[in-house]
This record gives C-alpha cells, structure tokens and sequence, in this order.
C-alpha cells in the first residue's frame, strides 16, 4: 500500500513562469484536497475533489491558481506566472468520504 | 468566515510532565475536530480525533475533549517525552466540507 505521493519534491523557479504539480492520493480515496503550508504556519487549504468534481475553492485563490482532477484519480495543480508570494510548501491530502485527511509529503516550491 | 484560533504558539515542557493546547472555532455546524503531528520536514500526520457527538477521547497518553457550547477543543498529552517534540496542529470541518487548521503550536519537550 503506498500513501499518498507527490511529485516533485522540490521546485526552483523563475518568477513568471509556469509550474505543475502532481498528486496521487490513496488509490480508494475519492476526495483530495491541496494546501499550502508556509513557515510557522498551518495548512492554508485551496481547493477539494470529489472525485472528478471540483467542489470548492479557497476565495483567496489568485486565478493563477488552477486545479485538475480529470479521472478522479491523480491531480494537477498549476501556478501560472508565479510571484515570489508563491514560494510555499505544497500539500495534497486524500480521504474517503469523511474518513480522516492523509497528507503527502508536499511539493517545495521556490520562486527566485 | 470559518476560523480556528490555537494556543500558544509555543510550549516547552519538561520531560514527564503534561502538554495542553487549546483550540477555539468560529462555525458552529463543525462536527469533526482532528489533531495533526508535523515534525520538522515531514508531513502532517493524523494523532487522534473527536466528533461532535463525544465530548472526549482518550488514545493512552493522548486526549482530546470538546465543549460545543462554547466551540472549543483541547488537546492533553501526559507523561510527555522527547519524540513528542513537533508542531502540532488543530483542525475543524462540519460534513462534506474542507478542514480548516489554526496556525500551530511547537512543542518542545526538555530531557
């Protein structure tokens, strides 16, 4: 059984560019969730699933911000023109119906 | 809108003694309180729960209980150890909608 992954682990950018990231929850799980994690601060969420559906999104979210989950499976999250502000940890989390969240391990992102 | 207020930010405690965090929230259809452990460099990671139809839970040195009437919820760690040392976060969610966190408290258990 794998947890729920996240790829990259790591991510340098130049500020204006694009970046993706992947998530992929528990394979039985039908809802994922992105968060964004800052230093010495809690997760911040930005978007659910329920499978393929989008159900919510954080009002905070800049329209840069966009989120896919095409098959109900894995997840893309994509940053477009990305500012420095953006530079954060990256969290996917995935549950079944309302069994309790299980985080990956996060996608860094720096923006230079 | 959906808050959750966590104190303190820090606590630091002697080995074996008791930890406690508190947590307060502002909507009141939340029903489901979870606690996260998050080490350095790690990922948040689930440490016990409560519902709203319990008023407390206990997972050996680990307890949390929950007042609805005045929207708050704690977190009792006993005996406390070294390992137990991290960030440890609180979380509120009423059904079918996202979890909303408070913003944290390292602890920092001193040999």
């Amino acid at each position: 059984d794998t947890g729920v992954s996240q790829d990259p682990r790591h991510k340098i950018t130049k500020r204006g560019q694009n970046v993706t990231f992947r998530c992929d929850p528990i394979s039985e799980h039908n809802r994922l969730y992105w968060y964004r994690q800052t230093l010495g601060q809690g997760p911040e969420f930005l978007t659910y699933f329920q499978n393929e559906a989008q159900l919510e999104k954080s009002r905070l979210l800049s329209d840069r911000f966009s989120a896919e989950r095409p098959k109900g499976s894995f997840s893309t999250l994509e940053i477009q023109r990305t500012e420095q502000g953006d530079s954060a940890m990256y969290l996917c989390a995935s549950s079944f119906q309302n069994s309790p969240l299980h985080f990956g391990n996060g996608t860094r992102l720096t923006v230079t | 809108g959906e808050n959750v207020e966590q104190h303190p930010s820090t606590l630091s405690v002697q080995e074996g003694d008791s930890a406690v965090i508190k947590c307060t929230y502002s909507d009141s259809a939340s029903n489901y309180f979870p606690w996260y452990k998050q080490e350095l460099g790690k990922r948040p990671q689930l440490i016990i729960d409560i519902r709203s139809n319990v008023g407390e839970k206990k997972d050996q040195r680990i307890a949390v209980t929950l007042n609805k009437t005045a929207k708050h919820f704690s977190l009792h760690i006993t005996e406390t150890q070294p390992e137990d040392s991290a960030v440890y976060f609180c979380a509120a969610s009423s059904l079918r909608r996202k979890l909303i966190f408070g913003q944290g408290t390292e602890l920092s258990v001193k040999p």
